[in-house]
């Protein structure tokens, strides 16, 4: 049973551009969250989408944008690429019931560099 | 708003010795406190859980206790091996705001050496 993959491993973009992070949660998961983590810093969440709509939102701006498939697959989005958006992009797969034990699982992450 | 602060790192220690991390947090409801740990290359990985006044989380021989008075979750090992050497984050769940997000210290790296 596949855990939670992310694609790709590493990336790197120019300032100004846009980038797409991918995420396939763990088999029989439909929750998907997504985290932002600074170099040597703390994961902070980003947002997280059930049934294909965003449900939560942390304290990022609109250039962070995703989507959830019907597969329950997930994208991350980011506009205008900042210098302060290189960091390692983690996303978290859970159930409902799972959510209500607070227990998810999280990918290896995308490594994001913006030059 | 809700933040958690943990001991700053690198912690090194030799084969076998004690382990404590501290943990304290700040929460406007009733948290759930958690321990995330995260090997080189991989995915943060859940070590234990509280959900809780008074729980004990255990798991792999690590230990925290959910301490209300005192708003700590600190981390505890009777005899760290190389093989515990990663970083290890310290997180809660706010249940008061009906929030699932986890909020996050910065992490500590701990070192052992053979």
């Amino acid at each position: 049973d596949a855990g939670v993959t992310q694609s790709p491993t590493h990336l790197i973009k120019t300032r100004g551009q846009q980038v797409t992070l991918r995420c396939s949660p763990k088999s029989g998961h439909d929750t998907v969250s997504w985290y932002q983590q600074a170099l040597g810093q703390g994961p902070q969440f980003i947002f997280q989408y059930y049934e294909e709509e965003e449900r939560q939102r942390g304290n990022f701006p609109d250039r962070f944008s995703g989507h959830q498939f019907p597969n329950y697959s997930s994208e991350l989005n980011v506009n205008a690429l900042l210098l302060g958006d290189s960091a390692l992009y983690l996303c978290a797969s859970t159930t409902q019931e799972l959510a209500a034990h607070y227990e998810q699982y999280f990918g290896p992450g995308t490594r994001l560099t913006v030059t | 708003g809700d933040s958690v602060t943990q001991m700053e790192g690198p912690v090194t220690l030799s084969e076998e010795a004690f382990l404590t991390i501290n943990c304290t947090y700040t929460a406007t409801g009733y948290p759930s406190l958690f321990w995330y740990v995260q090997y080189p290359g991989e995915g943060l990985q859940l070590l234990l859980k509280a959900t809780k006044a008074d729980d004990k989380g255990s798991n792999k021989g690590f230990e925290a206790t959910y301490r209300k008075e005192t708003t700590s979750f600190h981390l505890e090992k009777g005899s760290v091996q190389v093989s515990d050497s990663a970083v290890y984050f310290c997180a809660l769940s706010d249940r008061g705001t009906g929030r699932r997000a986890l909020t996050f210290g910065s992490g500590t790296r701990l070192q052992v050496q053979p």
